[in-house]
Formats: C-alpha cells, sequence, structure tokens
C-alpha cells in the first residue's frame, strides 16, 4: 500500500514571498503519478500540478513549482510570489498506473496562510 | 466549478434518519468516487465506480450504501449512521486513463447528532 506523509501541518508565508511544502511517499511502484492539489475555504479541491514519475524534469505552472527526486520519494511544492488568494489547505497525492480504478492516495494537508 | 456538483452543502441528521448524499457531473467522465474528510486525517477513499460498476469498497461500513445509476450521477444513502461519521463527504469523477485529473465537487458537511 502506498502512504503519503505531509509533515508541516500549518505554514504561513508573507506575501509576495516564496515557501515550500514538502511531502514525502512510500511505495514499490515504478510507475505512478504525484499530484498537488488546493482546497481553499470554498472547499473544493482543485488541481494544482502533477508529476510524472518516468520524467525526470520538474513539473512548473505559473507559479508553482515541483522539486521531485524520485530516488528520495520526495515531492515537495514551491509556491513563488505568493498571494493571498494562496490560502487553503495544499494536499499531496500520489496516484499508481495500471489495471484498475486509478486510486488517488493523499496526505494529511499543509493548511498555509498567506499573510499581507 | 469544476464541473462536479453535490448536494446538499450541509445535512444535519440524527442517528436513526436516513438521508442521501447526490453527485452530479456532465463532464463525460467514467469514473466517480466518494472520499471522507475528516479533521486531521488524510482524505479517506471509501467507493469507485467506473462506467456504473463499483470497483473499489474500502473496507467502508455497510451503514454507507453506495448507488450509480448512471454515468452521471452518484449517491451515498446514509442510515442509522454514528457521530463519528460526522465530516466532510467529497464526490470527484475522472475520465479513464491514467493522464487525467480528478475533479472534485465542493463536498457536503454532514454532521451526525
Amino acid at each position: 500500500a502506498q502512504t503519503v506523509t505531509q509533515s508541516q501541518p500549518e505554514m504561513s508565508v508573507q506575501e509576495a514571498e516564496t515557501v515550500t511544502l514538502s511531502c514525502t511517499y512510500d511505495t514499490s511502484e515504478n510507475n505512478y503519478y504525484l499530484f498537488w492539489y488546493k482546497q481553499p475555504p470554498s472547499r473544493q479541491m482543485i488541481l494544482v500540478i502533477r508529476q510524472e514519475a518516468y520524467k525526470q524534469q520538474n513539473a512548473t505552472e505559473n507559479r508553482f513549482s515541483v522539486n521531485f527526486q524520485k530516488a528520495a520519494k520526495s515531492f515537495s511544492l514551491k509556491i513563488s510570489d505568493s498571494q493571498l488568494g494562496d490560502t487553503a489547505m495544499y494536499f499531496c497525492a500520489f496516484m499508481k498506473l495500471g489495471a484498475g480504478s486509478y486510486q488517488l492516495t493523499f496526505g494529511k494537508g499543509t493548511k498555509l496562510s498567506v499573510i499581507p | 466549478e469544476t464541473g462536479v456538483t453535490q448536494t446538499p452543502r450541509h445535512l444535519v441528521m440524527g442517528m436513526t434518519n436516513k438521508k442521501s448524499l447526490k453527485c452530479e457531473q456532465h463532464l463525460g467522465h467514467n469514473a466517480m468516487y466518494w472520499y471522507k474528510q475528516s479533521a486531521k486525517k488524510p482524505l479517506e477513499l471509501m467507493f469507485v465506480y467506473n462506467f456504473k460498476e463499483q470497483t473499489e469498497n474500502n473496507s467502508v461500513p455497510s451503514r454507507f450504501s453506495p448507488e450509480c445509476p448512471n454515468s452521471s450521477h452518484l449517491f451515498l444513502h446514509l442510515h442509522t449512521l454514528q457521530p463519528e461519521d460526522s465530516a466532510l463527504y467529497l464526490c470527484a469523477s475522472r475520465a479513464q486513463g491514467p493522464n487525467t485529473e480528478a475533479f472534485f465537487g465542493q463536498g457536503t458537511r454532514l454532521t451526525v447528532v
């Protein structure tokens, strides 16, 4: 079974600064996807960024980028130029590939507060 | 808006009540999921449906009963719940294939009294 660990229950960052959220996972699989989801106070989970395990290049989406270290099973999220709208819960998620229903396994989340 | 709609947004029910949660998507997705989100715990996968067929039941107590009449609708029928079942229940849907993201609804905040 896969496990996802987010060791930072809460973090805060000053507006316009950069913050990094950590995520580690445990799996024996070689092919999988990793995701960061954001859940704002409105409760709707939104995909922030995804990474295919077979790709060595780190994924980037505008101000969001990841540091994917496959050997270390680490998948951190960097948010640059933090904005007030980035305040939310952030969940790291793992999805193994293969036959089946492509289940997402989530971490406990990190609550990020952006301070004006 | 993600295209996945859940109703009701909030629900308070007694332990002897019977109620249902509804999830609807018109994104053309074929996989639908129920997750339970409790405070300070990871999201827990409850059920998975692919093409209306249940493919996963993650050891969920029988007081939770899912129903998927078609690929666009998913229900979670609740009866004789316990206070510890109070949580946010999230529905998600995906298209088939690995390189597709899950789209989530806004959830139903359930309180069992």
